[in-house]
């Protein structure tokens, strides 16, 4: 299978532990994106990378959360001192380098915090 | 920020049946993207709208975009129990911004056999 794969799928944590949440998109794809999905509404944005370039980030994304993709291959989401509105599905997706281009998303990372 | 709105928010319908769901967003748009989300598992995409189309097909999909109107609706034709989903819609703005797709809340279809 060569599609967007996320580990783990499924992560519960105690509030204020740190959390690490690893995507591997489909590999000629440029583009990576992280998005949170909360139940009952539709992904949101977080960060994108180019590359190994992160370009954009959202406000939504605090100083807590942190992503790298290190040599353009996978990337990694940290979330630290994890708080109970963290509690989400974290979803990556990649895509190529062209604006407009269709998301391939991964199964997702369901994030509970105790 | 969430760009789209789809509506109905619920839609519940019998096997055979046609599904319509609407969306409406804010901002000019490069294209429009339809995703299919199965309960608790990441998107699928299904069809993508550009700005300068009206109208869409793909297989038992249909999706017609009015940007006058700023909206889109997707009608799924002989709906199956396996169509039973929730659908987005999302927004790529283009230019500076087309890294973002931007997602409405979605239509949580249900199909009855």
């Amino acid at each position: 299978d060569t599609g967007v794969s996320q580990d783990p799928r499924h992560k519960i944590t105690k509030r204020g532990q740190n959390v690490t949440f690893r995507c591997d998109p489909i590999s000629e794809h440029n583009r990576l994106y992280w998005y949170r999905q909360t139940l009952g509404q539709g992904p949101e944005f977080l960060t994108y990378f180019q590359n190994e370039a992160q370009l954009e980030k959202s406000r939504l994304l605090s100083d807590r959360f942190s992503a790298e993709r290190p040599k353009g291959s996978f990337s990694t989401l940290e979330i630290q001192r994890t708080e109970q509105g963290d509690s989400a599905m974290y979803l990556c997706a990649s895509s190529l380098d062209t604006g407009g281009a269709v998301r391939y998303f991964g199964p997702g990372t369901r994030l509970t915090v105790t | 920020s969430q760009q789209g709105e789809e509506d109905p928010q619920a839609l519940s319908i019998q096997e055979g049946e046609n599904a319509t769901m609407n969306c409406s967003y804010k901002t000019s748009i490069n294209n429009l993207q339809w995703y299919r989300q199965n309960s608790g598992r990441g998107l699928v995409h299904l069809i993508l709208i550009r700005s300068n189309e009206r109208e869409k097909h793909s297989g038992r999909l249909r999706v017609t975009l009015d940007t006058s109107k700023k909206s889109s609706s997707l009608l799924i034709t002989a709906s199956r129990a396996a169509d039973t989903a929730s659908y987005f819609c999302a927004t790529d703005a283009g230019g500076g911004s087309n890294y973002k797709l931007t997602f409405g809340k979605g239509t949580l279809l249900t199909v009855n056999p």
